[in-house]
């Protein structure tokens, strides 16, 4: 069952500009990860924030998590072409469950 | 340098066959995981394993099976059993059945004809 869903499924913007996606989720979290698939390749691991944490930093990107609502974004600033990849989010229960991966977002950065 | 290491990077294989993708890990985790992608679609999983000679299913078990004989191996055998085997899957580990940050491999692309 995949418990987080990304929004938008696909976008483009122009080099320089920031890219916005978000994650929303059913159930109680301990915390959200995201992740960064390159086409063709495996994902890697960007930026984990716990459920008691309304934000973080790193580097270009910033995390959000609204427990409330059930929903994190993540802000890539000054994109450049090389950000162009596909983004999951990943939700993990806590206490030995399972780690669930969303539907992802493809951003596509233009030179 | 560590990591994990999946092989073949692509794979083709003939309905009716058997086939076995391989997942080795240097990283000294005790925690691994099998995840199936299809086109536009998020990580489904197949199988993981939190220590040697034990394993549990996940979502979409039917169909294939693995081995946990050794830390750093975690093979996958997709059998004749699973209907639509081509996917491209991907193999990933943790340090411990209870850590969060994932550590992928590059994944093998199976196509059975």
């Amino acid at each position: 069952s995949q418990q987080g869903e990304e929004d938008p499924q696909a976008l483009s913007i122009q080099e320089g500009e920031n890219a916005t996606m978000n994650c929303s989720y059913k159930t109680s979290i301990n915390n959200l990860q995201w992740y960064r698939q390159n086409s063709g390749r495996g994902l890697v691991h960007l930026i984990l924030i716990r459920s008691n944490e309304r934000e973080k930093h790193s580097g270009r990107l910033r995390v959000t998590l609204d427990t409330s609502k059930k929903s994190s974004s993540l802000l890539i600033t000054a994109s450049r072409a090389a950000d162009t990849a596909s983004y999951f989010c990943a939700t993990d229960p806590g206490g030995y469950q399972k780690v669930t991966f969303g539907t992802g977002t493809k951003l596509q950065v233009i030179p | 340098d560590g990591g994990i290491t999946q092989s073949p990077k692509y794979l083709f294989r003939k309905e009716g066959q058997n086939v076995t993708l391989s997942c080795e890990q240097n990283l000294n985790h005790d925690a691994m995981y099998w995840y199936r992608q299809d086109p536009g679609q998020g990580l489904r999983l197949i199988y993981y394993s939190q220590i040697v000679n034990d394993f549990q299913k996940g979502d979409i078990a039917e169909g294939y099976s693995v081995s946990r004989e050794k830390k750093e191996s975690f093979p996958l055998t997709v059998t004749s059993a699973q209907k639509n085997p081509t996917a491209f899957y991907l193999c990933a580990s943790t340090p411990g059945a209870g850590a969060s940050e994932q550590y992928f491999g590059p994944g093998t692309r199976l196509t059975v004809t």
